[in-house]
């Protein structure tokens, strides 16, 4: 498999559930993200890893809860989560991080609805 | 505060000529992307400038004027395919992607 993978692809849970979000990235790259995109906002940034040390955290409410156990595989723990949680959740991974010209690669995203 | 601000929809006609603008607010400018998100999938790279000027490639063409805080994406020869959302995305003096809202190209046959 090559690119940005992420599963599942869609996640229905409950407000008391706990859940994780899945990514891989087969390129090698340094850099890795999790994006929040809500219809018609702009994508927000929630966690930013470089070589599997966190650098950012944009004020994301703690019940969103990422890990990085190796350059190429990011996770996003769920827990008790809100209704307006409910969003596209996308991953992305970058050559580096601190150069302004590498592109970043985006996963499918992972559509979830908190019930 | 840092701003994006682009167009939320645009329609046009397939085999036209259609230009996407986007104008920008940023603490520091590092360059500009343009990425591409059809409905349901991953955004994709389109383009990057961080100099003053016009940088075409194939059909797609994106311009970057830093004085003025503005770029556009000059889409040629629309497809159906072109349907799609546009994003714009400046990078700030920490190389933090500050991401606008995205603009709905509709093509219209």
């Amino acid at each position: 498999e090559t690119g940005v993978t992420q599963t599942p692809r869609h996640l229905v849970m409950g407000m008391t559930n706990k859940k994780s979000l899945k990514c891989e990235q087969h390129l090698g790259h340094n850099a890795m993200y999790w994006y929040k995109q809500s219809a018609k906002k702009p994508l927000e940034l929630m966690f930013v890893y470089s070589l599997e040390e966190r650098v950012e955290n944009n004020s994301v409410p703690s019940r969103f809860s990422p890990e990085c156990p190796n350059s190429s595989h990011l996770f996003l723990h769920l827990h008790t989560l809100q209704p307006e949680d409910s969003a596209l959740y996308l991953c992305a991974s970058s050559q580096d991080r601190g150069s302004a010209s590498y592109e970043q690669y985006f996963g499918p995203g992972t559509r979830l609805t908190v019930t | 505060g840092q701003n994006i601000d682009q167009p939320t929809e645009m329609t046009a006609t397939e085999g036209a000529i259609v230009q996407i603008n986007c104008t920008y607010q940023t603490s520091g400018f590092n360059g500009l992307f343009w990425y591409q998100q059809h409905a349901g999938e991953a955004p994709t790279f389109l383009s990057y400038n961080v100099l003053d000027g016009l940088e075409e490639k194939g059909r797609f063409s994106s311009f970057l004027s830093r004085s003025k805080g503005y770029s556009y994406l000059l889409l040629k020869e629309l497809q159906m395919k072109d349907s799609a959302s546009y994003l714009c995305a400046a990078t700030d003096s920490n190389y933090q992607l500050i991401w606008g809202a995205g603009t709905k190209l509709i093509i219209k046959p």
